[in-house]
């Protein structure tokens, strides 16, 4: 069975600084998917990045970055220049490659983005 | 494109009662979620559909929960009858046959009293 850890139950950044959320997780597969998701008040979940884990390249999406360490099973999220609109909680997933399988969770971080 | 569409929002019950939950996924998206997301963690599949289907629903309470997408389109999740600790948030996603993505709806936050 696959597990994923989110370690930090919450973290506080001023706004325009850098920030980074970590996340581990176990499995005995070698091919997956990684995630991100931010879940603001709203409910709504939204993804913010996803890592192939064949691809060594680490994958970006504008202020969003991740550091993907395979062998130590390591999946952190950078946010760089935090605005306002990110204080969220944020979910680090897991899915197998197999297509259309179920994500499994981390319990969250809850992020804080002060003026 | 609409996204994901739930309904209701916000529900709340007696204990005992039943209540259903309804999820339109996106257009064309084969695959559909219902997840479990307690408060203070993150969400767990119940069941997962392709087309009509139920291809996993080894997570789901077959004694009070049902489920059903009969025309593979629009999705029903039931409670019969809800209890105290069935009061969570109720999300649908759904995803092209085989992809990775899935997006989410606004979720059903169901209290039962």
């Amino acid at each position: 069975a696959q597990t994923v850890t989110q370690s930090q139950p919450e973290m506080s950044v001023q706004e325009a600084e850098t920030v980074t959320l970590s996340c581990t997780y176990d499995t005995s597969e070698n091919n997956y998917y990684l995630f991100w998701y931010k879940q603001p008040p709203s409910r709504q979940m939204i993804l913010v990045i996803r890592q192939e884990a064949y691809k060594q390249q680490n994958a970006t999406e504008n202020r969003f970055s991740v550091n993907f360490q395979k062998a130590a099973k390591s999946f952190s999220l950078k946010i760089s220049d935090s605005q306002l609109g990110d204080t969220a909680m944020y979910f680090c997933a897991f899915t197998l490659q197999g297509g259309s399988e179920k994500l499994v969770f981390g319990k969250g971080m809850k992020l804080t983005v002060n003026p | 494109e609409a996204g994901v569409v739930q309904s209701p929002r916000y529900k709340i019950i007696e204990k005992k009662q039943p209540v259903a939950f309804w999820c339109n996924p996106i257009s064309g998206h084969n695959t559909l979620y219902w997840y479990l997301q307690n408060l203070g963690q993150g969400p767990e599949l119940l069941i997962r559909y392709e087309n009509e289907e139920a291809v996993d629903d080894s997570q789901l309470p077959k004694d009070r929960f049902s489920a059903e997408r009969l025309k593979g389109v629009d999705s029903t999740l039931k409670i019969q009858p809800a209890e105290l600790g069935d009061s969570a948030v109720y999300l649908c996603a759904s995803s092209l046959m085989g992809g990775h993505e899935q997006f989410f709806g606004p979720g059903t936050r169901l209290t039962v009293l």
